[in-house]
């Protein structure tokens, strides 16, 4: 069984310039978290999804982040305009309900900003 | 929510057992505490989880002291591929629920 998909695997972007990662979560899986790792730190939660509804984003900075979870499977994290306080992993990750039930990771998407 | 207070680091000598402790103290009733790992430049792994009684699977062992403040992981035999960040996560929400909520962890290195 395929685990959690994301993409692209590394991105070096200019200040400014916006950047887009894509996740596709588990088969099944209907919650779905975007989690934000700076370097030697413990992920972050960012944002989570019950389906194709936000039940979680407090942590999400709006000015220039935006998640989208269309049909309730796969879903984009956006950052427009990127800063160089962005440059981090981006963790996709996701679980089939959200009683009493495992939360698998991605690879994650490394995120550099110059 | 209940936080976990871990050493930063440890070694071990592979073939022997890694035993990481965590401490949470300000753990309620129906919070479960949960391990995961992470290997360089790789997600998150889960490995184990439990709630009151000790556990075991086919990566490791759990084991939570009566008064649940604290709990140790156990590696049984490490091997250099266990060389990973471990953390130790107090599961917010209700029960077994919610988000999880990562802390430092512990920098396990298992040496030769």
């Amino acid at each position: 069984e395929a685990g959690v998909v994301q993409s692209p695997r590394y991105k070096i972007i200019e200040k400014k310039q916006p950047v887009a990662f894509w996740c596709n979560p588990i088969s099944g899986h209907n919650t779905l978290y975007w989690y934000r790792q700076n370097l030697g730190q413990g992920p972050e939660l960012l944002i989570r999804y019950e389906n194709e509804e936000a039940v979680d984003d407090s942590q999400l900075p709006k000015d220039r982040f935006s998640a989208e979870r269309l049909k309730g499977v796969d879903s984009t994290l956006k950052i427009q305009p990127a800063e160089l306080g962005d440059s981090a992993v981006y963790l996709c990750a996701s679980s089939f309900g959200i009683t009493g039930n495992t939360i698998y990771f991605g690879e994650g998407s490394w995120l550099t900003v110059v | 929510d209940a936080k976990t207070t871990q050493p930063p680091s440890m070694d071990c000598a592979e073939g022997r057992a890694a035993n990481l402790p965590c401490n949470h103290s300000t753990i309620s009733g129906n919070e479960y505490v949960y391990w995961y790992r992470q290997i360089h430049s790789q997600g998150p792994q889960y490995i184990i989880h439990g709630l009151k009684n000790n556990e075991t699977n086919e990566m490791a062992s759990l084991i939570i002291t009566e008064d649940r403040k604290s709990s140790t992981l156990i590696l049984p035999h490490a091997t250099l591929r266990d060389t990973a960040v471990y953390y130790c996560i107090v599961r917010a929400g209700s029960g077994n629920t919610g988000k999880l909520i990562f802390g430092q962890g512990t920098t396990l290195q298992v040496k030769p």
